[in-house]
């Protein structure tokens, strides 16, 4: 079955500093890998997406994310964080054959420390 | 403007009542999904359906009901049978095998 693990409920930060955001996967076959940030009370944004290709793939608002079929993962980084970039995190894969089912993570709360 | 339109935004139920929430899309996909957040659970699939009049469950499918009888529309029944219904509910849209796009929820209470 497909799955999705963030092993971090929350991710704290200074201002200014890098940031990671750690998500692994397990799927059968060639994952398609999102990211979504989660204002509250609100739906879920698109930040950036791999499908194929580099393994760096750049997103929204600064955000990057390396893939890495070895070790299944696709973390979401920035080089500086901002206050504003706290949020809650969200990973999701999907795989492009079948149901064609969005599987997402439990997600990851960010807070950046002014 | 495009986008995927849920109301209402908040919605009380009572015990015992079945409700509806709404999801319109006109962005023209195929694809539309429901999802339940509960905190610290993440997004669970409720249904999900891949084109018009067809949809399958997801993983918590129990005690709701949906119907596709619109490319634009997919509405979700929470029935009388859906013991726990409290959460934030999450409608999406996307094309086959991109990203998603989310409307911004409705939060339902049982009071």
């Amino acid at each position: 079955a497909q799955s999705v693990a963030q092993p971090e409920d929350q991710v704290n930060v200074a201002e200014g500093n890098p940031l990671t955001v750690k998500c692994t996967y397990s799927v059968s076959g060639n994952p398609y890998l999102f990211w979504y940030v989660q204002y509250p009370n609100r739906g879920l944004q698109f930040l950036l997406k791999y499908i194929t290709g580099d393994n760096l793939v750049k997103g929204s608002y600064g955000f990057e994310a390396e893939f890495n079929k070895s070790q299944t993962s696709f973390h979401l980084k920035k080089p500086s964080a901002l206050v504003s970039d706290s949020a809650l995190y969200f990973c999701a894969v999907r795989v492009p054959r079948g149901d064609d089912k969005i599987i997402f993570g439990k997600g990851t709360r960010l807070h950046i420390l002014p | 403007d495009g986008g995927i339109t849920q109301s209402p935004k908040y919605l009380f139920r009572k015990e015992g009542q079945n409700v509806t929430l709404s999801c319109e899309q006109n962005l023209n996909h195929d694809a539309m999904y429901w999802y339940r957040q509960d905190p610290g659970q993440g997004l669970r699939l409720i249904y999900y359906s891949q084109i018009v009049n067809d949809f399958q469950k997801g993983d918590i499918a129990e005690g709701y009901s949906v119907s596709r009888e619109k490319k634009e529309s997919f509405p979700l029944t929470v029935t009388s049978a859906q013991k726990n219904p409290t959460a934030f509910y999450l409608c999406a849209s996307s094309i086959r095998y991109t990203e998603a796009f989310f409307g911004q929820g409705t939060r339902l209470t049982v009071v």
